[in-house]
């Protein structure tokens, strides 16, 4: 079965600077999805970001980065200039390529809570 | 205005009560999705609904028994519920079940006393 570890339970970060959030997975299948979701005050889940296993290119979006290690397993958020907006739970999810089940089934880490110091 | 709407927002409830939980979207999307977030779990997946018909159970307790009159509204009733059923619970939708994003409620935190 696949799971996926984050192993910071809290990190914290300063306004402007850059910050990097771990996330490692295990799996026995080649292709497949990663993300990053972002759960503020709100309580909203929100994508931050998505990465196809077979892309060996690492996404991006805007100042979310992120460095996909296939071989080591390993998706790490890269958060530059860090903004106070951008305090809140981050999950790291996995998502099979398997068209037998919904793309509702996601399996999540347990989450990083992120805090952003003025 | 998220686009995916859910009521109430906090609900406290005996064991003995029956209650809804209420999801609808505004997206125009087809597929519909309820999640448990527990503290200290990762977010669990119970149930999908896709053009109104159920497509996945997760194993879930039938004291949890969705209900998907149309493709823009989803409930979550519940009856006899446990102490250990507290948690937030997530409604999410999107286009389609296979590779569109998900779009999640605000969610609805419920205490069992």
């Amino acid at each position: 079965a696949q799971t996926v570890t984050q192993s910071q339970p809290e990190m914290s970060v300063q306004e402007a600077e850059t910050v990097t959030l771990s996330c490692t997975y295990d799996t026995s299948e080649s292709d497949y999805y990663l993300f990053w979701y972002k759960q503020p005050p709100s309580r909203q889940m929100i994508l931050v970001i998505r990465q196809e296993a077979y892309k060996q290119q690492n996404a991006t979006e805007n100042r979310f980065s992120v460095n996909f290690q296939k071989a080591a397993k390993s998706f790490s958020l890269k958060i530059s200039d860090s903004q106070l907006g951008d305090a809140a739970m981050y999950f790291c999810a996995y998502r099979t390529v398997n068209y037998g089940g919904s793309q509702g089934n996601l399996i999540f880490g347990k989450g990083t809570k992120l805090s952003v110091k003025p | 205005e998220t686009g995916v709407t859910q009521t109430p927002r906090h609900l406290v409830m005996g064991m003995t009560n029956k209650k809804s939980l209420k999801c609808e979207q505004h997206l125009g999307h087809n597929a519909m999705y309820w999640y448990k977030q527990s503290a200290k779990k990762p977010l669990e997946l119970m149930f999908v609904y896709n053009f109104k018909e159920q497509t996945e159970n997760n194993s879930v307790p039938s004291r949890f028994s969705p209900e998907c009159p149309n493709s823009s509204h989803l409930f979550l009733h519940l009856h006899t519920l446990q102490p250990e059923d507290s948690a937030l619970y997530l409604c999410a939708s999107s286009q389609d079940v296979w590779d569109s994003p998900l779009h999640f409620g605000n969610g609805t935190r419920l205490t069992v006393t």
